[in-house]
């Protein structure tokens, strides 16, 4: 069974702070990992997908990470409106193409 | 373009109770998918449906069930409502099923109360 840890459960920053995420899985076989924002009341938001081990992508403060076992979600000097849950995710090769393995994700405020 | 739409926003049932909540995908995108997320958790996979076509279903009892239509949209049906079933459901689009940068987009939700 494919498997997705998140931590920490909660992140508090102060403006500026850099730190990170991190997403420890075990799957089958991968076929991608991925990270999305949900700000409260609203629909998960995609940010990244990674495929292989050593791979990174970054989109303004934010750069995603991977290994074999975890992948790192950095946060370059956060703002207020970075303040999200952000949810890591599995896919497997043998499953749906659209069946995605949630972890709990980690709930970040970034204070001003 | 529009995103993802959901109807309805919010839902108060009783126990014993059915609901149908429905999707409207991205133009163009022929993947439906739904999602139920408990508070504090990460959404679990109910259903993925393509062409009309069911691809995949997640470890939910009988009660719950989905189809698609010929426009692509779907309808999530839950019978014999439980307090357990309180949870944000989360449709989500993308064009096939099976694509190798296969991206899904989600709607905002409906959030179901069920008392």
């Amino acid at each position: 069974e494919d498997q997705v840890t998140q931590s920490p459960e909660a992140l508090r920053l102060q403006e500026g702070e850099s730190s990170s995420l991190n997403c420890s899985y075990t799957v089958s076989g991968l076929r991608g990992l991925f990270w999305y924002r949900q700000d409260p009341g609203k629909g998960p938001e995609f940010l990244f997908t990674l495929y292989s081990a050593g791979e990174e992508k970054e989109k303004e403060r934010l750069k995603a990470t991977l290994t074999k076992k975890e992948s790192f979600l950095h946060i370059t000097a956060p703002k207020p409106e970075d303040s999200a849950t952000y949810l890591c995710a599995v896919q497997a090769w043998e499953t749906s193409g659209s069946r995605l393995t949630f972890g709990e994700g980690t709930q970040l405020t970034v204070n001003p | 373009d529009a995103g993802v739409t959901q109807s309805p926003t919010h839902l108060i049932k009783t126990r014993g109770q059915h609901v149908t909540l429905r999707c409207s995908p991205i133009s163009g995108h022929k993947s439906v998918s739904w999602y139920q997320q408990v508070l504090g958790q990460g959404p679990q996979f109910i259903f993925q449906y393509y062409e009309k076509e069911e691809r995949g279903r997640g470890n939910f009892p009988d009660r719950f069930s989905a189809r698609q239509f010929p426009n692509y949209s779907s309808e999530l049906n839950v019978n014999a409502l439980l307090l357990g079933d309180s949870a944000l459901y989360l449709c989500a689009s993308s064009q096939g099923p099976r694509g190798t940068n296969e991206k899904l987009f989600f709607g905002s939700g409906t959030q179901l109360s069920v008392l």
